[in-house]
């Protein structure tokens, strides 16, 4: 089966400083990996994914998260972090023994960027 | 048009009360789903729906019955639940082609209480 691993609750960081969000992943064959955060009583939204191609992906506001297959890690990333950044982050990766449908998302962690 | 609407947002039933949960998209997706969330958890498959036919059901128990009466309207009927049963439950949408069931698009939830 496929699973992902978020191993912090929280992280917290000051407003301008670059922030580190980890991820790891377990799976059989090529990772399919997602990166979704959501708001308070909001839905998730989409960030970013890595299917296949560069390591370094780019996403939505400002996001980034890089790929390393020999640690499999797929650490979400912001240069500069913001206020508004906070919210909670989700990992997830494609459950390829259940087809393309079905994405299997990791416990959470939650952003805390102070001012 | 991009948004995925959830209707109601809230909504506090009986356990033997009969209600429906509504999920309504216009952005030509084919693919929709339910998704269950749990407080302080990630949110969990139950059921997706690909060009309005059922094809993904995570053993969910029979007290939901989802429906998909066309390609831009997906419903989860609720009948006889549990307290247990009380979350926040995400309907989202993915458009047909490469990214079918890759990206999703979600609402915004219906937050339920069963008393």
């Amino acid at each position: 089966a496929q699973s992902v691993a978020q191993p912090e609750d929280q992280v917290n960081v000051a407003e301008g400083n670059p922030l580190t969000v980890k991820c790891t992943y377990s799976v059989s064959g090529n990772p399919y990996l997602f990166w979704y955060v959501q708001y308070p009583n909001r839905g998730l939204q989409f960030l970013l994914k890595y299917i296949t191609g560069d390591n370094l992906v780019k996403g939505s506001y400002g996001f980034e998260a890089e790929f390393n297959k020999s640690q499999t890690s797929f650490h979400l990333k912001k240069p500069s972090a913001l206020v508004s950044d906070s919210a909670l982050y989700f990992c997830a990766v494609r459950d390829m023994d259940t087809g393309f449908q079905k994405l299997v998302f990791g416990t959470g962690t939650r952003l805390l960027v102070s001012p | 048009d991009t948004e995925v609407t959830q209707t109601p947002k809230h909504l506090v039933m009986g356990m033997t009360n009969k209600k429906s949960l509504k999920c309504e998209q216009h952005m030509g997706h084919r693919a929709m789903y339910w998704y269950k969330q749990k407080a302080k958890k990630p949110p969990e498959l139950m059921f997706v729906y690909s060009y309005e036919k059922l094809s993904i059901n995570e053993s969910v128990p029979s007290r939901f019955s989802p429906e998909c009466p066309n390609s831009s309207l997906l419903n989860l009927h609720l009948h006889a639940l549990q307290p247990e049963d009380s979350a926040l439950y995400l309907c989202a949408s993915s458009p047909p082609g490469l990214d079918h069931g890759e990206k999703l698009f979600f609402g915004s939830g219906t937050q339920l209480s069963v008393l």
